[in-house]
This record gives C-alpha cells, sequence and structure tokens, in this order.
C-alpha cells in the first residue's frame, strides 16, 4: 500500500520560515493537501491540491509538490501555527502521512 | 453554514459493533463525496472510508474492509459508519468530513466521536 513519510518533529523561531516534507514515491504525480490539528480540534485544511489555499487561509501557508516530496511552507511562523500538521494523497485510495509536530521556541 | 455533527460513539467489548452518524447542514448533500477519518494517539490521521455523493461509489481502508460499511442517506442529511467485529486499535477519534473536490481534501470536519474498543 501506498505510504507517505514525515519528519515527527520540526521546530522553529518565531518570524522564520518552517518547512515540513512529506515524502512518498512519485508523489509529485498526484496531488497532495496539508492539514493543521491542534489539540482538542478538528482538522483544519490548509492547501489543497499542491498549491491552492481554501478562503480563509493565511497566506503564509504555502504548498509545492515534486518528485517524490510535498512541502508545507510557513512563512512568518508564529506561536499560533504550534500544532500537528498532516499531509494526505491518493493512490487507490487516500493515505495520510504520520503527521509532523510543529514546535514554535 | 456548513455544519457536520457526529454521535454513536461509545465504549465497546472487543467483537461487538456501533454505528456512528453523522447529521449534516449548510451544503446540498448529494453534491458532495464524504469521508471517515479517525485519530489514534500513536498513529495520528488515518483515512477510513469514503463515499460518492450518490452513494454509487464506496471506498475502505484495507484495516476496516470487510468489517465496515459506509452508507449514507441523502434524503436526511446523513452519513453513517456501521462498524462490526470491532478491535482494540480501532479505537480513536472518528470524524466525518467533506470533500472540497476529488482528491482536494477535505474542506469542513465534523467534531468527532469517540470510540473506545476495550473489555
Amino acid at each position: 500500500s501506498y505510504e507517505l513519510t514525515q519528519p515527527p518533529s520540526v521546530s522553529v523561531s518565531p518570524g522564520q520560515t518552517a518547512s515540513i516534507t512529506c515524502s512518498g514515491d512519485k508523489l509529485g504525480d498526484k496531488y497532495a493537501c496539508w492539514y493543521q490539528q491542534k489539540p482538542g480540534q478538528s482538522p483544519v485544511l490548509l492547501i489543497y491540491q499542491d498549491t491552492k489555499r481554501p478562503s480563509g487561509i493565511p497566506e503564509r501557508f504555502s504548498g509545492s509538490n515534486s518528485g517524490n516530496t510535498a512541502t508545507l511552507t510557513i512563512s512568518g511562523t508564529q506561536a499560533m501555527d504550534e500544532a500537528d500538521y498532516y499531509c494526505q494523497a491518493w493512490d487507490s485510495s487516500s493515505v495520510f502521512g504520520g503527521g509532523t509536530r510543529l514546535t514554535v521556541l | 453554514e456548513v455544519q457536520l455533527l457526529e454521535s454513536g460513539g461509545g465504549l465497546v467489548q472487543p467483537g461487538g459493533s456501533l454505528r456512528l452518524s453523522c447529521v449534516t447542514s449548510g451544503f446540498t448533500f448529494n453534491n458532495y463525496a464524504m469521508n471517515w477519518v479517525r485519530l489514534t494517539p500513536g498513529k495520528g490521521l488515518e483515512w477510513v472510508s469514503s463515499i460518492r455523493g450518490s452513494g454509487g461509489g464506496t471506498y475502505y481502508a484495507d484495516s476496516v474492509k470487510g468489517r465496515f460499511t459506509i452508507s449514507r442517506d441523502n434524503s436526511k442529511n446523513t452519513l453513517y459508519l456501521q462498524m462490526n467485529s470491532l478491535r482494540a486499535e480501532d479505537t480513536a477519534v472518528y470524524y466525518c468530513a467533506r470533500d472540497l473536490i476529488a482528491a482536494g481534501g477535505s474542506d469542513y470536519w465534523g467534531q468527532g466521536t469517540l470510540v473506545t474498543v476495550s473489555a
């Protein structure tokens, strides 16, 4: 079955840029999306179809997808961005990455 | 306003059954594919099942295939998940979620309902 791999944790200083990767075989040939989930809350869709932002999502969130890696980039990271982040893609079925805990130090 | 409200979770013994419901409002339900996704502390988010807007296509994760059944009643704007032969590893918070577009992710999620499988 298809698998997506994310780093378990990423740390960033406030105001800096955070990059979270999601790796899978030929992932660039598929669409990827990204979610943010804070403790006790439901996931929020941040990026869909690799690069698109739903309405209401701040411009500091951006996405890319090429080769075997999709990347979520958070520019000007804020304390409120501390959360778990998940990628999702579709092969024969839907699959999520294992999630990345973003810590804003 | 789009709303999704799950119910039906609870404590069940291994081998038991539960039926989850997700009542929706604020959008044309039969125009959207719907999903069940679960969150477990050790594994994160896991896609469980999806169903097309018309109900004509259903899809399952290998981990639940043959045990879980997804369905929808478009006249009641409600999504269901029948869970049979439950195992300890099915313990999770179960969310229903609306597809934005095909392969576009889920743009609206319910608040989740907790399923605990334990003796």
